[in-house]
């Protein structure tokens, strides 16, 4: 079966950039997480969603970040402008059920340079 | 949902079991204790969860005491693939305001398998 991908699972980029982020949850979940992952505050969650409708977004740092999931099937997470303090991993998650285990991606490792 | 407490590090030899710990004094009655997995440069992997009764599955055995105040995840022949950094986390089984629900993930205890 496959899980949750996503991608690109490394970027780099000047500050200032665009930077869009991608995943594609274990098809029927519906439920999908976005977390962050750094050395100073370890694994957070940013936002998730229920049946493709944003639920709690109180984890996004600011109006920079936004995150959207047009279809079942897929998300993105949109950083805009990108700064260096944005340098973290970025998983995905998804899920059945809210009660039932969460399965994650491999991440993408955000570099802002 | 209630807090836990890991020691930071442990190490174990190849080939024996596994016995990583998990104080959470403050757990309440219909939270229950999740334990997930992170291998360098993975995604977190879950790997047990139960409520009040021991719990076994392909991968690992969950002790709980019967208080509910501290578990116990037990590897019962750690390979060197087990290393890994393992997060106990305790929530309800349901969303609410706040953190109530989420996975929130600590510091956890981090597992050096030794050949």
């Amino acid at each position: 079966d496959a899980g949750v991908i996503q991608s690109p699972r490394h970027e780099v980029t000047e500050m200032g950039q665009e930077v869009t982020l991608r995943c594609k949850p274990i098809s029927g979940h519906d439920y999908l997480f976005w977390y962050r992952q750094t050395m100073m505050r370890g694994l957070e969650l940013l936002i998730y969603f229920n049946n493709n409708v944003p639920i709690d977004d109180s984890g996004m740092p600011e109006d920079r970040f936004s995150a959207k999931m047009p279809n079942a099937s897929f998300s993105t997470l949109k950083i805009q402008p990108s700064e260096p303090r944005d340098s973290a991993v970025y998983f995905c998650a998804s899920t059945l059920q809210w009660n039932q285990p969460q399965h994650f991606g491999d991440g993408t490792r955000l570099s802002i340079l | 949902d209630a807090k836990t407490t890991q020691p930071p590090s442990m190490d174990c030899a190849e080939g024996r079991a596994a016995n990583l710990p998990c104080n959470h004094s403050t757990i309440s009655g219909n939270e229950y204790v999740y334990w997930y997995r992170q291998i360098h440069s993975q995604g977190p992997q879950y790997i047990i969860h139960g409520l009040k009764n021991n719990e076994t599955n392909e991968m690992a055995s969950l002790i709980i005491t019967e208080d509910r105040k501290s578990s116990t995840l037990i590897l019962p022949h750690a390979t060197l693939r087990d290393t890994a950094v393992y997060y106990c986390i305790v929530r309800v089984a349901f969303g609410g305001s706040g953190n109530t629900g989420k996975l929130i993930f600590g510091q956890g205890t981090t597992l050096q398998v030794k050949p």
